[in-house]
């Protein structure tokens, strides 16, 4: 099966600041790399995914980079704000689209 | 708006009181999961259903069974709940979009158990 890897498990950064968040995955035939936000008591939230086609991906303050050899990808926070306060966690896909979470990081945007 | 559906939002039962959650969807996908989330932890996959077929993870505890009557439903049972069964369970969907799978989750059923 699948093993995916999430540093760090918190993050505690200023508003302002830009936020990192780095996985590895061990199934080089997972194809499909979803990011979702999770706050207290919620359902986990797609923010942006990253398909293996492709290397970097990115929507307003958010971005996803992919690199296949080394089976790592990474989420980018710029411009932080109170509101990305949240759980995040990576995910990979493997065997007819299940997800394998990493553990998840926890980030506070402190103003 | 084409959603998945969880019931009831929040389950308190009784140690060993068979438990039904309920989820649906009106995306016509045709893949159904049910994770298990625990405080503080990542969701963790229990069963999903591809179509018709069923498959269980490996470390999925017996008393943890699905069945699913049609495209739109998919129920879990918990046989005989146990106070370490207390989570949040999530439901999700998907189907397949250019060989990738995006899941769609529920808003999921918080399970006490006394």
């Amino acid at each position: 099966g699948e093993n995916v890897e999430q540093h760090p498990s918190t993050l505690s950064v200023q508003e302002g600041d830009s936020a990192v968040i780095k996985c590895t995955y061990s199934d080089s035939a997972s194809n499909y790399f979803p990011w979702y936000k999770q706050e207290l008591g919620k359902r986990p939230q797609l923010i942006i995914d990253i398909r293996s086609n492709v290397g970097e991906k990115k929507d307003q303050r958010i971005a996803v980079t992919l690199n296949k050899t080394a089976k790592h990808f990474s989420l980018h926070i710029t411009e932080t704000q109170p509101e990305d306060s949240a759980v995040y966690f990576c995910a990979a896909t493997y065997s007819w689209g299940k997800l394998q979470f990493g553990a998840g990081t926890q980030v506070v945007v402190t103003p | 708006d084409a959603m998945v559906i969880q019931n009831p939002r929040y389950q308190v039962t009784q140690f060993g009181k068979p438990v039904t959650l309920s989820c649906s969807q009106t995306l016509n996908h045709n893949v159904m999961y049910w994770y298990q989330q625990k405080s503080s932890q990542a969701p963790k996959l229990l069963f999903h259903y591809y179509d018709k077929d069923f498959n269980n993870e490996a470390d999925t505890p017996d008393n943890f069974q699905s069945r699913r009557p049609n495209t739109s439903f998919c129920f879990l049972d918990i046989r005989s709940p146990g106070l370490g069964d207390a989570a949040m369970y999530l439901c999700a969907t998907s189907r397949e979009d250019g060989g990738t799978y995006e899941q769609y989750f529920g808003p999921g059923t918080r399970l006490t158990v006394t």
